[in-house]
């Protein structure tokens, strides 16, 4: 499967837990974006990543959240102390990084958390 | 700050009929880039394309077809005998230099189309 992959799919966390999810870009891509799809307010941009680089964290929340891509391995989007609020589908997208930044970005099928 | 509206929260159409999801957008920059994605019921989001704003060609790939009128700031898209497999969430989104160094893309809400057997 040469698309964007994203672990888990769904995931349950008790109000308080951390909650891991992670992405793995398209074979090839080395830029990653993060998008937030809450009920009612459609696809928000959370964060803008390159390989060891934070470039755009605009759209994240200041407290809980934070990302990270690392030389090796996937992108990972870490929130602490989840809240009810924080239940959405959280989507990871890619591109390839090589001729400038308005690339198409391809995304994945999404991680739905549900905080019980 | 950018904006991208889709008036249209849900469409249902019958089986082979034509359909038009209509898209509007603001935008200070003279240079920027239109999408369209699908998210069927499964739930991931698929791109269908991208348009640049100095590239006003309408565009047709089999039954789809995308009317861009930077005129009217509109980026309209239309499925031409619609079928049931077209059913899903259709999301128009805009690229824009966001000042802090990415070109995110703003999204609309989306306009949820029914193809009704």
């Amino acid at each position: 499967n040469a698309g964007v992959m994203q672990n888990p799919r769904h995931l349950v966390r008790r109000r308080g837990q951390e909650a891991r999810l992670r992405c793995s870009p398209m074979k090839g891509h080395s830029h990653v974006y993060w998008y937030r799809q809450l009920p009612e307010e459609g696809l928000k941009f959370m964060v803008y990543l390159q390989k060891e680089n934070i470039i755009d964290e605009s759209g994240m929340p200041k407290e809980r959240f934070s990302a990270e891509f690392p030389k090796e391995g996937p992108s990972i989007l870490r929130i602490q102390q989840v809240v009810r609020g924080d239940s959405a589908a959280y989507f990871c997208a890619s591109s390839p990084g090589n001729s400038g930044s308005r690339e198409t970005q391809y995304f994945g099928p999404g991680t739905r958390l549900l905080v019980l | 700050a950018q904006k991208v509206t889709q008036a249209q929260t849900e469409i249902s159409v019958v089986e082979k009929e034509d359909v038009t999801l209509d898209c509007v957008y603001e935008t200070r920059d003279t240079t920027y880039y239109l999408f369209w994605y699908k998210q069927p019921p499964s739930g991931e989001l698929v791109f269908l394309i991208r348009r640049n704003s100095f590239d006003e060609q309408n565009e047709i790939s089999g039954r789809y077809s995308w009317n861009f009128q930077k005129s009217t700031s509109s980026f309209n898209f239309t499925i031409t005998a619609s079928q049931v497999v077209d059913s899903a969430v259709y999301f128009c989104a805009l690229s824009e230099y966001s000042g802090a160094g990415s070109y995110q893309l703003t999204f609309g809400k989306g306009t949820k189309l029914s193809v009704i057997p």
